[in-house]
């Protein structure tokens, strides 16, 4: 079955703690993207990155890193410098930088 | 920029009909359209490019007019599944990110 799988769905953490939120697609789409939601708002842009080993700042990408070494594989870095960590977060993959975008099921952080 | 959707929420019988609309201060290329149901990821509905092209998915359609910079949402005989919140994203040229707009959230009760 191909898919988005991102691990863990909830995931808990101290205040100044960096946590890395796990994204893997087994679609062979070339772009993958994080977006955090806060509750009730739409969807925010952290990082996208369209090939391997690229990848550039979205909306909000103070705080956050990621790196893209596999075309399946497109982890997300909450640092401690990220103020208000608490959110959904979203990744997306889709086959090209401008087509649909396929939506991993979200993982839940909250920092303590 | 982000994009303004309207209205911000609409509750319908099963169905009625009703339309959103997603309005954009700039030029647009392509429009998304997501739905998405409550503690679940956002599905995709529909693309729509420049060109005022409509499209549909079952009973929900949506047209794109480019001199407006708008796009709109068409629920027609809405069915109790169609309950979730309606995203639009919004590109301003082939291959850009998109810009989501803050959602408007149906309900449709039986």
């Amino acid at each position: 079955d191909g898919g988005i799988t991102q691990s863990p769905k909830y995931l808990f953490r101290k205040e100044g703690q960096n946590v890395t939120l796990s994204c893997e697609q087994n679609l062979n789409h070339d772009a993958m993207y994080w977006y955090r939601q806060d509750p009730g708002q739409g969807l925010r842009l952290i990082y996208y990155s369209q090939i391997v080993n690229d990848f550039q700042k979205g909306d909000i990408a103070e705080g956050y890193s990621v790196s893209r070494e596999k075309k399946e594989s497109f982890p997300l870095t909450v640092t401690s410098a990220q103020k208000n960590p608490t959110a959904f977060y979203l990744c997306a993959s889709s086959v090209t930088g401008y087509s649909e975008q396929f939506f991993g099921p979200g993982t839940r952080l909250t920092v303590l | 920029q982000q994009p303004v959707q309207s209205p911000q929420a609409v509750i319908l019988r099963e169905g009625e009909d009703a339309v959103i609309n997603c309005s954009s201060s700039k030029a647009l290329y392509s429009v998304h359209w997501y739905r998405q149901k409550h503690g679940e990821a956002p599905v995709f509905l529909m693309i729509l490019l420049k060109g005022g092209e409509q499209k549909g998915h079952e009973k929900i359609s949506a047209s794109f007019n480019e001199k407006k910079q708008q796009s709109s949402l068409y629920l027609t005989a809405s069915q109790l599944s169609y309950s979730g919140t309606y995203f639009c994203g919004t590109a301003a040229a082939a291959g850009n990110k998109l810009t989501f707009g803050g959602g408007t959230r149906v309900l449709v009760k039986p």
